[in-house]
């Protein structure tokens, strides 16, 4: 079993609609939780970054964390066709310096 | 740009050939990392270094060298390639007291 699953897509919606995206990991230890975006012949920019359980709310992105059930998701609202890229969640079990294990990506196409 | 700068962006090499990767930041921080990633695949974690000094080596194969003379700079010194080796290579930095990582564009590697 993977330690970080997530399903790679693509996923194609029309620009409006909420997104979203998850990611399930087997490590009850990880307490850091990312979600980082990936355009085309770029590396991923870090987007989100949350602790422990709960959400956190950044603009039309939203993370949730449950660590009960060991899931992650990314929500993003009134999606745009900018918004297409990969998003890769990552996670770890110290902040820091320290080494995120990362999912495999999902590629997300916004539709105009 | 990012703050974490990478040269070159397409490297084409034949398998004998030796090469070096470059990976410069200048935001502070103390950490550097080289990720490979590879289609469908996550990021996977090769080399971590702090203040300079190596503190993970993920079982990478010895035609990977990597090199951190300061805190601004790495690199990853490349011989005796194999095919499977192409993928793109990512340099990342952060802070002991940072959340997350700064990515670089990458470095597009293709072995012949």
């Amino acid at each position: 079993q993977k330690e970080v699953e997530q399903d790679p897509g693509p996923l194609s919606v029309p620009e409006g609609a909420i997104v979203s995206l998850n990611c399930t990991y087997s490590n009850s230890a990880f307490q850091y939780f990312m979600w980082y975006r990936q355009y085309s012949r770029k590396g991923p920019e870090l987007l989100m970054y949350t602790y422990s359980s709960g959400n956190k709310e950044d603009g039309r992105f939203t993370a949730q964390v449950d660590k009960s059930s060991k899931y992650i998701s990314l929500f993003i609202r009134d999606s745009q066709p900018s918004d297409s890229a990969t998003y890769l969640c990552a996670m770890s079990e110290k902040s820091g310096t320290y080494k995120y294990i990362f999912g495999t990506g999902t590629r997300l196409k916004v539709l105009a | 740009e990012t703050g974490v700068t990478q040269t070159p962006r397409h490297l084409v090499m034949g398998m004998t050939n030796k090469k070096s990767l470059k990976c410069e930041q200048h935001l502070g921080h103390n950490a550097m990392y080289w990720y490979k990633q590879s289609a469908k695949k996550p990021l996977e974690l090769m080399f971590v270094y702090n203040f300079k000094e190596q503190t993970e080596n993920n079982s990478v194969p010895s035609r990977f060298s990597p090199e951190c003379p300061n805190s601004s700079h790495l690199f990853l010194h490349l011989h005796t390639l194999q095919p499977e080796d192409s993928a793109l290579y990512l340099c990342a930095s952060s802070h002991d007291r940072g959340n997350g990582y700064t990515f670089g564009s990458g470095t597009r590697l293709t072995v012949v």
